[in-house]
């Protein structure tokens, strides 16, 4: 079974400060999501990345993905309040359907 | 909006019975994929459907749980006598194509959060 690991856990801080998020695994996957998940709502889909070394921005965000399609990674700058919530990478398995998720990334942003 | 329903939000069922949970997948989607998330755990996959077909149940127990995904109609995840763990938020994504080599993106509805007595 593959494994998605999240870094760090739990990050808390100030408005205005940079983030940077990790998603590491030792398998390879076929393409690689974001979500965004408030609480007591679904996950929202980010991005999706595809392409080994693919960066993709988002406003203040941007994502990477490794050259080796195995790891990720997402830099917010300029953290804002509203940038707070779970963010949640999974890996899409090679020839299977389903996606790994990792436990994800509590954010908190204090104003 | 034509994103990914869900219905129940909540459901409390006492142990013993049985709970049905119910997904509409976005307008055009024929792949659903139902996933479990226990409290401070991340989500876990339980089954991949196509219309009519069950495609990957890997993830599902083995006892007591099916899914289906019918012609017509929602697709339904049925756990029959519920017990303690199964209390969890169960999220339910639709995609336009599956998975295989290709890029795909999953949508979530907002889950089902079921709390067993």
């Amino acid at each position: 079974t593959q494994l998605l690991e999240q870094s760090p856990q739990f990050l808390s801080i100030q408005e205005g400060e940079n983030l940077t998020v990790y998603c590491n695994s030792s398998s390879v996957f076929s393409s690689l999501q974001w979500y965004r998940q408030e609480p007591g709502e679904g996950p929202v889909l980010l991005v999706t990345v595809v392409t080994g070394g693919e960066v993709k921005k988002l406003k203040r965000l941007t994502f990477q993905f490794g050259d080796a399609r195995k790891d990720s990674s997402l830099h917010i700058t300029a953290a804002q309040p509203g940038d707070t919530g779970l963010y949640l990478c999974a890996g899409e398995e090679v020839s299977q359907g389903n996606l790994i998720f990792g436990k994800g990334t509590k954010l908190s942003v204090k104003p | 909006n034509a994103g990914v329903m869900q219905n129940p939000r909540h459901l409390v069922r006492r142990r013993g019975q049985e709970a049905r949970l119910r997904c509409s997948p976005m307008k055009g989607h024929s792949h659903v994929y139902w996933y479990r998330q226990l409290p401070e755990e991340g989500l876990k996959f339980m089954v991949y459907l196509q219309k009519e077909n069950i495609i990957d149940e890997s993830g599902m127990p083995k006892e007591r749980f099916s899914a289906e995904f019918p012609k017509e109609g929602p697709s339904i995840l049925r756990i029959q006598q519920v017990v303690r763990g199964d209390s969890a938020a169960y999220f339910c994504a639709s995609s336009l194509e599956s998975g295989f080599a290709t890029a795909y993106e999953q949508y979530f509805g907002p889950g089902t959060r079921l709390t067993v007595t």
